[in-house]
């Protein structure tokens, strides 16, 4: 168990629907990253919170955003939804952001029909 | 464009023999290394890293190697037991930190009793 927990587990809708993905992370951990996982690849990073605040982004869609607040946990908002969109959204959570050990969720899977 | 790649999607290996994974990249930058392994249902957890400056980091039965001039590192497993069984991710940052953080695509490591 790493301590950082994500719901839903599963979730499946329709495109162009919009869903909400939560993560609480450790409790002595401020950042948070978000990441997406598609059939057969690696891990594609989205974005980044740091005790609240956006620190970075990567190859995150306009329809998607995220937030991270006073708590600490995190939410991951998927709207328009398409096809493509379906996949694994792994959670992350470190103590710091100069460390490259993550502490990942078991993830959302999330079906589009 | 990748910039890790994993090219065996798959490996069988018999146990209390040798795993060896291999991983290669492109990107010059790439500074800092780590290999995360992935059970089922489960989020990956952090195995192993090693950084530019070392070409091999051993913690146990786990061993990295680094060949920067190739821009090939490994991950060998000695011996191999039926727990190692997973999927196994590589992973390069040209920073410390995990903002940067680029993965490969996964090797899945079959151990044969």
């Amino acid at each position: 168990d790493s301590g950082v927990t994500q719901t839903p587990k599963h979730l499946i809708t329709a495109t162009g629907q919009r869903v909400t993905l939560r993560c609480s992370p450790r409790s002595e951990d401020l950042s948070v990253y978000w990441y997406q996982q598609s059939l057969d690849q690696g891990l594609q990073f989205l974005i980044h919170y740091y005790n609240g605040e956006e620190r970075a982004k990567g190859n995150i869609l306009e329809r998607f955003s995220a937030q991270q607040f006073p708590d600490l946990h995190s939410e991951l908002n998927l709207s328009s939804l398409e096809l493509g969109d379906s996949a694994l959204y792994f959670c992350a959570s470190s103590p710091s952001t100069l460390t490259g050990e993550l502490f990942f969720g078991e993830g959302s899977r999330l079906t589009v029909l | 464009d990748q910039q890790v790649k994993q090219n065996s999607p798959s490996l069988s290996v018999q146990e209390g023999r040798i795993s060896i994974l291999n991983c290669d990249y492109t990107n010059s930058m790439f500074d800092y290394f780590l290999w995360y392994k992935k059970y089922p249902a489960e989020g990956p957890t952090f195995l192993i890293s090693i950084s530019s400056i070392k070409d091999k980091n051993e913690d146990g039965r786990f061993t990295v190697f680094l060949n920067k001039s190739a821009k090939h590192l490994s991950l060998h497993i000695v011996p191999s037991q039926p727990g190692d069984s997973a999927v196994y991710f590589c992973a390069a940052s040209p920073v410390q930190g995990a903002q940067k953080l680029v993965f490969g695509q996964g090797t899945r490591l079959t151990i044969n009793p």
